[in-house]
């Protein structure tokens, strides 16, 4: 089955510097990639995501690229804010959304 | 946010009873999702489901039951609960499957 995997597990940066998280993938069939942010003691929410049929996707601060040949993609965020500071998950599956694998998470602390 | 609930927030059982984590949807969403979130392992999916009577296996289902006989509820049930179960359950549902929002989550102690 699929395998994510995500670096670094912790990642501490400056206010106003950027910040990229990496993920891998082990199944090529993996179609679908998002991202969530999970502020402590609540629910994950959607940030951002990007299918298989496109390199990248900004919105804002935020950018995620995949590369589909080495099976991993990246999520950027530029201008780090304190309220950036929370837990970050990507994830794959197949098929558009079933079936979801998490990566185990990369906790960002943003430093004022 | 508030489409999505879950009850109990907050469960203590004891080992080898059984528990039901209910998951109710206002958005008449057709997918309905739960996870389990452990320190390390991130979000594990337990059981989804495409539609009402229509259920599928993610990636940790032993141990657990559900069902979905109206699209709006979809209950998990600990058959007999284990100490390994111990975790924050997340109840996740979406227009398609590739949208998941989340509940608020239940917090699970199994002693």
């Amino acid at each position: 089955g699929e395998n994510v995997e995500q670096h670094p597990s912790t990642l501490s940066v400056q206010e106003g510097d950027s910040a990229v998280i990496k993920c891998t993938y082990s199944d090529s069939a993996s179609n679908y990639f998002p991202w969530y942010k999970q502020e402590l003691g609540k629910r994950p929410q959607l940030i951002i995501d990007i299918r298989s049929n496109v390199g990248e996707k900004k919105d804002q601060r935020i950018a995620v690229t995949l590369n589909k040949t080495a099976k991993h993609f990246s999520l950027h965020i530029t201008e780090t804010q304190p309220e950036d500071s929370a837990v970050y998950f990507c994830a794959a599956s197949i098929n558009y959304g079933q079936n979801f694998v998490f990566g185990p998470g990369t906790r960002l602390s943003v430093l004022p | 946010d508030a489409g999505i609930t879950q009850s109990p927030r907050y469960k203590i059982t004891e080992t080898g009873r059984q528990v039901t984590l209910m998951c109710h949807q206002t958005w008449s969403h057709s997918y309905m999702f739960w996870y389990r979130q452990d320190l390390g392992h991130g979000l594990r999916l337990i059981y989804y489901s495409a539609a009402a009577d229509i259920t599928d296996k993610g990636e940790v289902p032993d141990g657990y039951v559900v069902s979905r006989s109206k699209t709006e509820n979809f209950p998990l049930t600990l058959e007999s609960a284990t100490r390994s179960q111990t975790s924050v359950y997340f109840c996740a549902s979406g227009q398609g499957a590739n949208e998941q929002y989340f509940g608020p989550g239940t917090r699970l102690t199994v002693t």
